[in-house]
């Protein structure tokens, strides 16, 4: 099974400031990483698919690169509601489709 | 919209079953590939197990293979999760998830609101 680590495991950071999560693959996945963003009580939802793609209605703040197996999430400009737990995944060849540890966000 | 709404959670004793149900709409569901995903308390996120869009090809995470049967009813645009021989570790609350299309190896893109399901004597 591919596993995925995730670093940091929690993050304080204020408004306005740029942060980046990153997410490293155990083997080259190429570029099918997806980045979820779930906060509390409340479902995940899906940020970037295929390691730079962003949702639709996801802001343009939100960008995502790598491929391989290092992978990284960038909020270029922390808004209040971005403070969340944020995960990777990958999407590659066989499952299980295993998650990462998480990161949480929280306000500095 | 797309809307997935999961029923049938509750508490369940050790080696008891369960069957999770999730109907969809606002989609042609036969068109795309679901997913299962788990989380138990204050932990983070699993995937358990995934079905193309026809139902003829399922895939389960190790902790949950020859216990969980994954299955679809695309006349109903309805899911299912039996769960047999459960254990305290099943304890979680269970998603059910969109792919973005009808491959099992891809993104999730929409997810409900989650069941709650509970092992525990």
């Amino acid at each position: 099974d591919i596993q995925m680590t995730q670093s940091p495991s929690s993050l304080s950071a204020s408004v306005g400031d740029r942060v980046t999560i990153t997410c490293r693959a155990s083997q080259s996945i190429s570029y099918y990483l997806n980045w979820y963003q779930q906060k509390p009580g409340k479902a995940p939802k899906l940020l970037i698919f295929t390691a730079s793609s962003l949702q639709s209605g996801v802001p343009s703040r939100f960008s995502g690169s790598g491929s391989g197996t290092d992978f990284s999430l960038t909020i270029s400009s922390l808004q209040p509601e971005d403070f969340a737990t944020y995960y990777c995944q990958h999407s590659y060849s066989n499952p299980p489709y295993t998650f990462g540890q998480g990161t949480k966000l929280e306000i500095k | 919209e797309v809307q997935l709404v999961e029923s049938g959670g509750g508490l369940v004793q050790p080696g008891g079953s369960l069957r999770l149900s999730c109907a969809a709409s606002g989609i042609t569901f036969s068109h795309f590939a679901m997913t299962w995903v788990r989380q138990a308390p204050g932990k983070g996120l699993e995937w358990v197990s995934g079905i193309s869009g026809s139902g003829t090809s399922a895939y389960y995470a190790d902790s949950v293979k020859g216990r969980f049967t994954f299955s679809r009813d695309n006349s109903r645009d309805t899911l299912f999760l039996q769960m047999n021989s459960l254990r305290a570790e099943d304890t979680a609350i269970y998603y059910c998830a969109k792919n973005r299309d009808e491959a099992v190896a891809g993104t999730i893109d929409y997810w409900g609101q989650g069941a709650l399901v509970t092992v525990s004597s």
